[in-house]
């Protein structure tokens, strides 16, 4: 069974970076699938923030485009999410996700916020 | 992007009623290779999505058969043949044919 699972801190500063990690169980990032990175905003709305291929190629909504960063780890089986400059507008909960929607984390809730 | 329009924003349905979802997007999601990337899912209070329909029509493996998805171009809906109790919760259409991803606003399907 595949399986995602978010982490990361819960609470960044405005200015600060937020890194989530993704980890994967149960299949090889590098196989078949893509992944990527999806929020919700409070009050439902979401957004496809980008993602990473199963040969590591990388898309991101151009919206989000000089401010993020999405990279892997293979030997780990695991990938990550990096955002720049924070405003409290990125509080949102996370998500990673087969890029097919197939497959989907928890979601974690990230708070912006001094 | 590509805007999808989803209504009714909320729906509420009494145990085994059938009930629909429209998903209106504002340009034609046809893509080139020929499919047309028009997805849905299930957001259950508390709960990660859940894919639902894939590619207009498609049922995803293990989903009721209650749940069924027609459309083309800009104009598409979800059907739920008989609502059940663990139906409850928000939906979401959600288009891949232009870069980049959108959803719909969603619609919150509760009890009447």
């Amino acid at each position: 069974e595949i399986q995602l699972q978010e982490s990361g801190p819960g609470l960044v500063k405005p200015s600060q970076s937020l890194s989530l990690t993704c980890s994967v169980t149960g299949y090889t990032i590098t196989s078949g699938y893509d992944w990527s990175w999806i929020r919700k905003f409070p009050g439902n709305k979401m957004e496809w923030m980008g993602y990473i291929s199963n040969s590591g190629s990388t898309d991101y909504n151009p919206s989000l485009k000089i401010r993020i960063s999405i990279t892997r780890d293979t030997s780990k089986n695991q990938f990550f999410l990096h955002l720049n400059s924070v405003t409290t507008e990125d509080t949102a909960t996370y998500y990673c996700a087969s890029t097919a929607l197939a497959y989907w984390g928890q979601g974690t809730l990230v708070t912006v916020s001094s | 992007d590509v805007v999808l329009t989803q209504t009714p924003p909320t729906l509420s349905a009494t145990i085994g009623q059938s009930v629909s979802i429209s998903c209106r997007s504002s340009q034609s999601l046809l893509h080139s290779h020929g499919n047309t990337y028009l997805h849905w899912f299930l957001q259950r209070p508390g709960q990660s999505p859940q894919l639902l329909i894939y590619l207009v029509s498609r049922l995803e493996s293990g989903v009721p058969n209650r749940f069924s998805g027609s459309g083309s171009g800009t104009d598409f809906t979800l059907k739920i043949s008989g609502v059940e109790a663990e139906d409850l919760g928000v939906y979401y259409c959600v288009q891949g044919s232009h870069a980049p991803w959108t959803f719909g606003g969603g619609t919150k399907v509760e009890l009447k």
